[in-house]
């Protein structure tokens, strides 16, 4: 059964500051995977998709990565902003199963 | 906005009340999908439908019973519950089940079980 892990569970930092969210799986066969944003009870909103054939995936400030092997991906923020605080969230896609980590909790602070 | 709507946005119910929840998705998309988030807990798929047909049921409790009617609908039917079922019950869809698909998500229910 596939376990997905996040941490830290959460972050604070100050405003321009570059971060790194961690991601860990546990089954390496995965289709992809997935980084989400969530805003305090709202829904999930798709930041970066990676397949499983894929390294990286970009998206303005945003930067994932993805090493299958060691069962890790890493979400890279640069620039942080104020806006940014929301919780993230990743899923990784095994068959017709999406299994998610309990999320990081990120604060950017002006 | 993400094209996936969900009402109600908030439910409090009775352990002996039915209710149902309801999904709508403007985006053509062939897949839905129904997601619960706990307090503390990862988000958890409970029901996949792919062109109407129930794809995928992890192990839900049968107080949950799901509905597709068509490409666009997705209800989940709610009877019998626990406390414990309160939870964030989110609705998302994709264009098909696809190993590629993106799947977008609706702003969810709020449920509380009295």
């Amino acid at each position: 059964k596939q376990e997905v892990t996040q941490i830290p569970a959460a972050l604070s930092v100050p405003e321009g500051e570059n971060l790194v969210l961690n991601c860990s799986f546990t089954d390496s066969a995965i289709y992809n995977l997935q980084w989400f944003r969530q805003d305090p009870g709202k829904g999930l909103t798709s930041l970066l998709l990676i397949q499983s054939s894929q390294r990286e995936q970009t998206s303005g400030r945003l930067n994932a990565s993805l090493d299958k092997s060691s069962g890790r991906s890493t979400l890279y923020i640069a620039a942080s902003q104020p806006g940014d605080s929301a919780t993230y969230l990743c899923a990784v896609r095994n068959n017709n199963d999406m299994r998610f980590g309990a999320g990081t909790r990120l604060t950017v602070k002006p | 906005e993400t094209g996936v709507t969900q009402t109600p946005r908030h439910l409090v119910m009775g352990m002996t009340n039915k209710k149902s929840l309801k999904c709508e998705q403007h985006l053509g998309h062939n897949a839905m999908y129904w997601y619960k988030q706990s307090a503390k807990k990862p988000l958890e798929l409970m029901f996949v439908y792919n062109f109407k047909e129930q794809t995928e049921n992890n192990s839900v409790p049968s107080r949950f019973s799901p509905e597709c009617p068509n490409s666009s609908h997705l209800f989940l039917h709610l009877h019998t519950l626990q406390p414990e079922d309160s939870a964030l019950y989110l609705c998302a869809s994709s264009q098909a089940i696809a190993r590629t698909d993106t799947q977008y998500f609706g702003p969810g229910t709020r449920l509380t079980v009295l």
